[in-house]
């Protein structure tokens, strides 16, 4: 069974800072891995989509890595800003029918002015 | 940029009342999916669709919970009877096929009380 962990559970940056959440995944057997963010009492927001044939994915001031061999993704955020407080939750596909996805439990991210 | 649409946002209803939801996926996306997301957990999958059929239900409370997709297009969440342990968030998704990633909806906030 597919088990995805997220470190830290919370984080808490000034203004500015470059941060990286970290993700990992206990079943290797992935065909991609997906990120994304949550704003309180909201759905989902897809941020990034990496393809197993991939090692990272990049839009705008957020870079996200894949290593499947080690089961580990992270996202890296530049240059943080207020806004970008959320929480950030990856996923990976899985399960019987191959395309649950399984997620973790996110990280809380605030960003303070 | 295509959404997917869910009503409503949010529902107050009473212990044992009977609550529906309703999801509209991006047209043309064959697999849709109903997630339930307790506060500060990642979200977990009740139901998936592909077309009309389900595909995989196996974290679905069946007693007490039901799901149609009668045309393989938009989809129905009913709960009968609602329990408190019920108040979530429940999320719908879809996809066009796992490779393409998910998108999901707004969600609806229900609390049971």
């Amino acid at each position: 069974k597919q088990e995805v962990t997220q470190i830290p559970a919370a984080l808490s940056v000034p203004e500015g800072e470059n941060l990286v959440l970290n993700c990992s995944f206990t079943d290797s057997a992935i065909y991609n891995l997906q990120w994304f963010r949550q704003d309180p009492g909201k759905g989902l927001t897809s941020l990034l989509l990496i393809q197993s044939s991939q090692r990272e994915q990049t839009s705008g001031r957020l870079n996200a890595s894949l290593d499947k061999s080690s089961g580990r993704s992270t996202l890296y955020i530049a240059a943080s800003q207020p806004g970008d407080s959320a929480t950030y939750l990856c996923a990976v596909p899985g399960g019987t029918s191959g395309s649950r996805l399984t997620f973790g439990e996110g990280t809380q991210l605030t960003v303070n002015p | 940029e295509a959404e997917v649409a869910q009503s409503p946002r949010y529902k107050i209803t009473e212990k044992s009342q009977a609550v529906a939801f309703w999801c509209d996926p991006i047209s043309g996306h064959a697999t849709l999916y109903w997630y339930r997301q307790i506060l500060g957990q990642g979200p977990e999958l009740l139901v998936q669709f592909q077309d009309e059929s389900v595909v995989d239900d196996s974290q679905l409370p069946k007693d007490r919970f039901s799901a149609e997709r009668l045309k393989g297009v938009d989809s129905t969440l009913k709960i009968q009877p609602a329990e408190l342990g019920d108040s979530a968030m429940y999320l719908c998704a879809s996809s066009p096929g796992g490779a393409y990633g998910y998108t999901f909806g707004s969600g609806t906030r229900l609390t049971v009380v």
